[in-house]
């Protein structure tokens, strides 16, 4: 049974940059028909999706982040990870990083637990 | 980028209840929108998807509807595990969209 677990500091300084890893595990992150998205929600909040990537380094990002995402995979791992450069306080938010199994339809079937990431000095 | 807006923002219902939330796209966005529920502390979970589809192991009392700009939620029975955030997501273009959300409350 697929699983996603993200992983990472729970804090991070202002300016500085927030790094996550999300890891999957009972299945292969190498299926060429997954993407490997990350969605994240400020406390109280709605959702945000940051952006997806292909296991061969395809991606989709969310211009509202302006150039500030790098997304990455290590098969070799099978992870994925996201960093996010010069953060303010308006980043503190729950990472989540799920699955899309149908890259025509664009849902996505399997999500982390989150993890809460929060940006103070 | 595509607006998504979910009407109510909230609403209060009795178990066995039938409760519809609205979707509407800022343009249209043929089937391409999923709908998730959200309990508190926990990730969404994908409900329907393409509109109409239910999500494998989702209970039947679920169903989504519309096309184009227009969509609905429909719980036929509300039951107390029902109770949590309802967020649309549009993925007919990028960046994909998500609504404000519904919170479904007990009565």
């Amino acid at each position: 049974q697929l699983q996603l677990q993200e992983s990472g500091p729970g804090l991070v300084k202002p300016s500085e940059t927030l790094s996550l890893t999300c890891t999957v595990s009972g299945g292969s992150i190498s299926s060429s028909s997954d993407y490997w998205g990350w969605i994240r929600q400020p406390p109280g909040k709605g959702l945000e999706w940051i952006g997806s990537i292909s296991y061969s380094g395809t991606t989709y990002d969310n211009p509202s982040l302006k150039s500030r995402v790098t997304m990455s995979v290590d098969m070799s791992k099978n992870q994925f990870s996201l960093k996010l450069t010069s953060v303010t306080a308006a980043d503190t938010a729950v990472y989540y990083c799920a699955r899309t199994g149908d890259k025509g339809t664009w849902y996505f079937d399997l999500w982390g637990r989150g993890t809460l990431v929060t940006v103070s000095s | 980028d595509i607006q998504m807006t979910q009407s109510p923002s909230s609403l209060s219902a009795s178990v066995g209840d039938r409760v519809t939330i609205t979707c509407r796209a800022s343009q249209s966005i043929s089937s391409y929108l999923n709908w998730y529920q959200q309990k508190p502390g926990k990730a969404p979970k994908i409900l329907i998807y393409a509109a109409s589809n239910l999500q494998s192991g989702v209970p039947s009392r679920f169903s989504g509807g519309g096309s184009g700009t227009d969509f609905t939620l429909t719980i036929t029975s509300l039951q107390p595990e029902d109770f949590a955030t309802y967020y649309c997501q549009q993925s007919y273009s990028t960046p994909f969209t998500f609504g404000p959300g519904t919170k479904v409350d007990i009565k």
